[in-house]
């Protein structure tokens, strides 16, 4: 019963590198998500996804690309890395119930640093 | 626009102490609230939530109760143990204002004394 799988744990980047964060989930969840959390800050949305083949832009988009080619993956693209971006990830994952894209699972998070 | 707003932290209580946390908000529409719990180096954790006024949520001793009147959905907990100390998040999804992007708060701490 893995749930919500993130890889890598952690990852240093140069500015103006690009990498993938790979987020899988193994419910069969139709809405799925990405977030980045900053010290002393709540959750920010920065894409989301309602199902396969369908995404959609949350609070801070910029910077990040997404896909949902199937229902089990939704990896987070980082286009031209820059120390801004320098945060904790996670990626989400929801049944619905009711309550649309709000996260009901999260993985363990993804520790990028951009130097 | 939606926010949630959280006492600031850290909270230090000692074990069997009694817990609150207050979380107040504003929304454009009819708001459902959720409870978050966050343990060192892991992703956040549903806890509990309400969908409607009066509502209470409860998991694992804690519980709270959505306060229209008041726009809060303050946090409690009778006897707190070490094993609580997490950081706890509220939030609030409003699809009826049209918006698909959850709120978050900022976080409180929560540190228990044995």
């Amino acid at each position: 019963n893995a749930g919500v799988t993130q890889t890598p744990k952690f990852q240093v980047l140069k500015t103006g590198q690009s990498m993938t964060l790979q987020c899988a989930q193994d419910m069969n969840h139709e809405y799925m998500s990405w977030y980045r959390q900053d010290p002393g800050m709540g959750l920010r949305l920065i894409h989301y996804s309602v199902g396969a083949g369908i995404t959609d832009q949350g609070e801070v988009p910029n910077g990040y690309n997404v896909s949902r080619s199937t229902t089990e993956d939704f990896p987070l693209r980082l286009l031209s890395a820059a120390p801004s971006q320098t945060s904790v990830y996670f990626c989400a994952s929801s049944d619905g119930d009711g309550f649309s894209n709000q996260p009901q699972h999260f993985g363990d998070g993804t520790r990028l640093s951009i130097l | 626009g939606n926010s949630v707003t959280q006492m600031e932290g850290p909270v230090t209580l000692s074990e069997e102490a009694f817990l609150t946390i207050n979380c107040t908000y504003t929304a454009t529409g009819y708001p459902s609230l959720f409870w978050y719990v966050q343990y060192p180096g892991e992703g956040l954790q549903l806890l509990l939530k309400a969908t409607k006024a009066d509502d209470k949520g409860s998991n694992k001793g804690f519980e709270a109760t959505y306060r229209k009147e008041t726009t809060s959905f303050h946090l409690e907990k009778g006897s707190v143990q070490v094993s609580d100390s997490a950081v706890y998040f509220c939030a609030l999804s409003d699809q009826g204002g049209g918006s698909y992007i959850p709120t978050f708060g900022r976080g409180t701490s929560l540190i228990v004394h044995p």
